[in-house]
């Protein structure tokens, strides 16, 4: 289960700052995904990543930024944080050979104030 | 857009009763159907799945059968105990591709009482 760590854990941040959160994983899965989890919405993509240096939209991508230079890390920056990203935010991995089953870390906790 | 829809959202039972969440799906090419586990404070994690050209599955105590021609699929749970008491979301593979996008489900609140 430590193979997917996130980073940091719980922030609190004020409406219009930069906010990264790191996902690292050692497992070399190639694909990494970012889901947010809100009250009555289920957990929903954000953006996904099948190999270093590729990414595309989720369902809902707006306001956010991805980029992914080496294979074990991939990160998820707010540009500008709004008080509607207030959310649970998690990072998620698959192999490349093991159909559609994903691992998710741990969790952040992001709260914009 | 292509959608799960989950159901109940809060589900009371006895210990030792039967426990069974419903999910519906849209996309029709949806091919691999997960069950999650989140507790408290915790990540989901996987706890069964079932693949398109499955009817059903069994592990233990639990078990997911799938209704293609409906495009519905469900958990089921017998012997519930207190720790089963968890958030339970239900997901759909977008399309048939192997690329992992999942659409959820909105998530059941199971209790199970002492």
């Amino acid at each position: 289960d430590a193979g997917i760590t996130q980073s940091p854990r719980y922030k609190i941040t004020e409406t219009g700052r930069q906010v990264t959160l790191m996902c690292h994983q050692t497992w070399s899965h190639s694909y990494m995904f970012w889901y947010r989890q809100d009250l009555g919405h289920g957990l929903r993509l954000i953006y996904y990543s099948a190999a270093a240096d590729i990414t595309d939209k989720g369902e809902v991508p707006d306001g956010y930024v991805v980029s992914r230079s080496k294979t074990e890390n991939f990160p998820l920056t707010l540009e500008s944080a709004t008080r509607s990203q207030t959310s649970v935010y998690f990072c998620a991995s698959k192999r490349e050979d093991s159909g559609n089953t994903i691992y998710f870390g741990e969790g952040s906790w992001l709260t914009v104030v | 857009g292509e959608n799960v829809e989950q159901h109940p959202s809060t589900l009371s039972v006895q210990e030792g009763d039967s426990a069974v969440i419903k999910c519906t799906y849209s996309d029709s090419a949806s091919n691999y159907f997960p069950w999650y586990k989140q507790e408290l404070g915790k990540r989901p994690q996987l706890i069964i799945d079932i693949r398109s050209n499955v009817g059903e599955k069994k592990d233990q105590r639990i078990a997911v059968t799938l209704n293609k021609t409906a495009k519905h699929f469900s958990l089921h749970i017998t012997e519930t105990q207190p720790e089963d008491s968890a958030v339970y979301f239900c997901a759909a593979s977008r399309g048939s591709s192997n690329t992992g996008k999942l659409i959820f489900g909105q998530g059941t609140t199971l209790q199970v009482k002492p």
